[in-house]
């Protein structure tokens, strides 16, 4: 089985820093890495498809990048709508595996 | 965008099993598939298998291989997860996804399913 690590497991930033959120997978995944962000109460959200692509609708100032075993997510300029916790997934043909997770919020 | 409405919350005892629904608003098994994850509570996500109609795939992980057994009605546009033996460690919001050519998309609004002993 493929294993995720995430760091680091949460952070806090003021409103316009830049964050940045690194996964690591136990072996080569290609571009099969996935980025969401879940508030509390709510389902996950899907943000970066694909290791960089944007999913239709989500700002700009997220992105992701990377291949291989490293990807890192990125958000420009925090905003304090971006409260939440963020969660990297390795998904491929209905097997997948979530990183634990990253909880960011405000300093 | 395609819609999931899920179950009500259900209170279990230990050993019983119990049955999720996920019902879709439009016709998504003709081109997509089903997965669940579950979030215990303050836990993270932990994925559990899917279910691809249209080609009859099933992938489960490890873990629940021998409890778990995810469905479909295509003629209802509903999917289910039955998981049995329940322990008190099953307690969580079990959710169900779409999964198209990428990643878990629509999300359903989750369902808490509580075991007690």
């Amino acid at each position: 089985d493929i294993q995720m690590t995430q760091s680091p497991s949460s952070l806090s930033a003021s409103v316009g820093d830049r964050v940045t959120i690194t996964c690591q997978a136990s072996q080569d995944i290609r571009t099969y890495l996935n980025w969401y962000q879940q508030k509390p109460g709510e389902a996950p959200k899907l943000l970066i498809y694909d290791a960089f692509h944007l999913e239709t609708g989500v700002p700009s100032r997220f992105s992701g990048s990377g291949s291989g075993t490293d990807f890192t997510f990125t958000i420009s300029s925090l905003q304090p709508e971006d409260i939440a916790t963020y969660y990297c997934l390795q998904y491929n043909h209905l097997v997948g595996t979530f990183g634990p997770g990253t909880m960011v919020d405000l300093k | 965008q395609v819609q999931l409405v899920q179950s009500g919350a259900e209170v279990k005892k230990s050993g019983s099993s119990v049955s999720v629904s996920c019902k879709a608003s439009g016709d998504i098994f003709r081109n997509s598939g089903i997965i669940w994850v579950r979030q215990a509570p303050g836990q993270g996500l932990e994925w559990m298998g899917g279910f691809i109609p249209m080609f009859g795939t099933r992938e489960y992980a490890q873990k629940f291989q021998d409890r778990v057994k995810i469905t479909a009605d295509r003629s209802t546009s509903t999917a289910y997860m039955e998981l049995s033996s329940l322990r008190p460690d099953d307690t969580a919001v079990y959710y169900c996804a779409r999964v198209g050519s990428i990643a878990p998309d629509n999300w359903g609004q989750g369902t808490l399913v509580t075991v007690s002993s």
